[in-house]
């Protein structure tokens, strides 16, 4: 079945513009996670959903970021008023169910990111 | 907080054995996570350990995890030039659902 997917695979954008990254998790998966992962860094968490609710946005850099996933399914992370300091690769991952659980649900899948571009 | 450390770069011979190696911080860790990335490819999950497991052997995978000093290691058996990728080694607390990476290890394999 298909993975993860995100839009756009590339964003380039002036500094002080709104962005709007898209995830299409896999299908079924009630878990939905943003990350960003900056040049030479590993992916740094952001923000979970369990479902329709963000379980957790203590990731979340500052009030420009904001993220939905209105029916559970497909999720949009928004930045406003864009920096170039926001300028990385922001992925998308789905599970069956939140890590910590039994370990054949935990398995996070990744998606192939989106690299942002501030300039 | 929670860290995740690994070294930066290991380069090996096709047909040698690698061994990346990780350090981590916090003692509630539950899973421990290997995964690699492909340059413009996502994060591909290798293997995961559970902490009440010292070894777990999947291939060519073997992942040796020693929790009193919080050392994991993954052992990649008969390198071949198509494992040449950035490993993350990563971790979640118990119930957590946040993974915590270190910055990728960088695999060169020499034919």
């Amino acid at each position: 079945g298909a993975g993860v997917s995100q839009t756009p695979s590339n964003k380039v954008t002036e500094k002080g513009k709104y962005v709007e990254l898209r995830c299409d998790p896999i299908s079924g998966h009630t878990a939905l996670y943003w990350y960003r992962q900056s040049l030479g860094q590993g992916p740094e968490f952001l923000i979970y959903f369990q479902g329709t609710g963000a379980a957790d946005d203590s990731g979340l850099p500052n009030d420009r970021f904001f993220a939905v996933r209105p029916e559970g399914s497909v999720s949009t992370l928004k930045i406003q008023r864009t920096e170039r300091g926001d300028s990385a690769v922001y992925l998308c991952a789905s599970s069956l169910r939140v890590v910590g659980a039994a370990s054949g649900d935990n398995e996070q899948f990744f998606g192939p990111g989106t690299r942002l571009t501030v300039l | 907080g929670e860290d995740v450390e690994q070294s930066l770069f290991l380069s090996v011979r096709e047909g040698d054995s690698s061994v990346i190696n990780c350090t981590y911080t916090d003692s509630s860790s539950t899973y421990l996570y290997w995964y690699n990335q492909e340059p413009g490819a996502g994060l591909q999950l290798l293997t995961y350990i559970f902490s009440n497991m010292d070894m777990k052997q999947d291939q060519r995978l073997t992942v040796l995890l020693n929790k009193k000093d919080k050392h994991l290691s993954l052992r990649i058996a008969d390198t071949q030039t198509g494992d040449s990728a950035i490993y993350f080694c990563a971790e979640a607390g118990a119930g957590s659902y946040q993974l915590t990476f270190g910055k990728g290890t960088k695999l060169s394999v020499i034919p």
